[in-house]
């Protein structure tokens, strides 16, 4: 199994649409996680670090489940300019500070 | 502050030729990485480093050097290059084990094409 799995998508929704999509993880162990955002040609940027209590700034909502482990974003009254490919980390858990990412999940939010 | 700064944006290289993709930030991050990112694929992540003098194999080093003899640089060598090395390639930075909850930050990427 990969240690980070993500459904590449696309999600098309309308614009002001509410959408979700989830990240599922090996690790067990991992406590904490990052979301990223990553626009067509460009470098991903951090949308979000989300822990055990979960994560939310403004439209964005992160949480964890540990017991599936997953991590689900959801993104609330989307706006043309959330189309992009949403990328997902789990925290390195030792010195090594490895950053594996899934795949990504590609957003379309059409007019 | 500039960030991480990756030269050049954009190269092409023949097959067999040798290039180095430099790497800089000016943000005294302990933490740098490297990825490659291919249509489809994600981000793969090639070489990574903690801290000067350190530096270790990540999920796809084949192929790849790399050494981190300061702080602030973490250049990628390609030894010989091959058509499969055409990619994207982001390089990365981190503050490091305090300040977990930062992230990486990006460069700008490098487009490189092996023909």
């Amino acid at each position: 199994r990969k240690e980070v799995e993500q459904d590449p998508g696309p999600f098309n929704v309308p614009e002001g649409a509410t959408v979700a999509f989830n990240c599922t993880y090996s690790n067990s162990a991992s406590q904490s996680f990052f979301w990223y955002r990553q626009d067509c040609r460009k470098e991903p940027k951090l949308l979000m670090s989300v822990y055990s209590s979960g994560n939310e700034d403004g439209r964005f909502t992160a949480q964890l489940n540990r017991a599936s482990q997953y991590i689900s974003l959801l993104i609330r009254d989307s706006k043309l300019s959330d189309s992009a490919t949403y990328l997902c980390a789990p925290t390195p858990m030792d010195s090594s500070y490895k950053l594996i990412f899934g795949s990504g999940t590609r957003l379309l939010v059409r007019p | 502050n500039a960030g991480v700064t990756q030269t050049p944006k954009f190269q092409v290289l023949k097959t067999g030729q040798s290039m180095t993709l430099q790497c800089a930030q000016d943000m005294n991050h302990e933490y740098m990485s490297w990825y490659r990112q291919d249509p489809g694929m994600g981000l793969r992540l090639i070489h990574y480093s903690v801290g000067a003098g350190i530096t270790d194999q990540g999920e796809v080093p084949n192929g790849y050097n790399v050494s981190r003899s300061t702080t602030e640089d973490f250049p990628l060598r390609l030894l010989s290059a091959a058509p499969s090395q055409t990619s994207v390639y982001f390089c990365a930075s981190s503050p490091g084990q305090g300040r977990l909850g930062d992230g990486y930050t990006f460069g700008s990427g490098t487009r490189l094409t092996v023909v």
